[in-house]
């Protein structure tokens, strides 16, 4: 079935470890993103990728890194996890201006 | 860059009453106003968009209204049930960018 999937769906990782959140898309949708929400609350733009090779900064801050080599795979990755980074993650792609479709998300709790 | 606000941001309502969510618009350019309803613990899924070149859509119990003039577009969910209740987003996409603008959710109780 064409969707957007996200693994893990829940990580519980200690401080200063490296970790990579996986998307991937199978609608051969151009645009991706990710999100950072906190349960119910805003959604917060963190990085997204109009496509190959092409990767952009979004508007919340965010010491985490991705990158887009295949038009379906959009990871996500941390470098040294804080528990200032617990939180969603959550990853969309988009088909030129139709709306996004989302994955299911990553919670991630860092101890 | 385009900025959404949405009001309320909680609504308790009874059930069978309806609902009403607001959001407004900065950028006047923006053509695709989408709303998506995300239950506890679930991702954000899309119910209902519109384009600026209509001004109503009705699907089944919800209705999304566009005003341009005023840059307001609104979701009305009628005779309401308990699996309405949810956080609401809307959004609105600029024409010259890929990147939906979110408003900051509305908190929808339906009562029993």
């Amino acid at each position: 079935e064409a969707d957007i999937y996200q693994t893990p769906r829940y990580l519980v990782i200690g401080t200063g470890k490296k970790i990579t959140l996986e998307c991937s898309q199978t609608m051969g949708h151009d645009k991706m993103y990710w999100y950072q929400q906190d349960p119910g609350m805003e959604l917060h733009l963190i990085h997204y990728s109009y496509g190959v090779n092409s990767t952009e900064k979004g508007d919340l801050s965010s010491e985490s890194t991705v990158s887009r080599i295949r038009t379906e795979h959009f990871p996500l990755t941390l470098e040294s996890a804080r528990p200032s980074h617990t939180s969603q993650y959550l990853c969309a792609s988009r088909r030129d201006r139709d709306g996004y479709t989302f994955g299911s998300g990553t919670r991630l709790t860092v101890v | 860059g385009e900025n959404v606000e949405q009001h309320p941001s909680t609504l308790s309502v009874q059930e069978g009453d309806s609902a009403v969510i607001k959001c407004t618009y900065s950028d006047s350019a923006s053509n695709y106003f989408p709303w998506y309803k995300q239950e506890l613990g679930k991702r954000p899924q899309l119910i209902i968009d519109i384009r600026s070149n209509v001004g109503e859509k009705k699907d089944q119990r919800i209705a999304v209204t566009l005003n341009k003039t005023a840059k307001h577009f609104s979701l009305h969910i009628t005779e309401t049930q308990p699996e309405d209740s949810a956080v609401y987003f809307c959004a609105a996409s600029p024409l010259n960018d890929y990147k939906l603008s979110f408003g900051a959710g509305t908190t929808v109780t339906v009562r029993a």
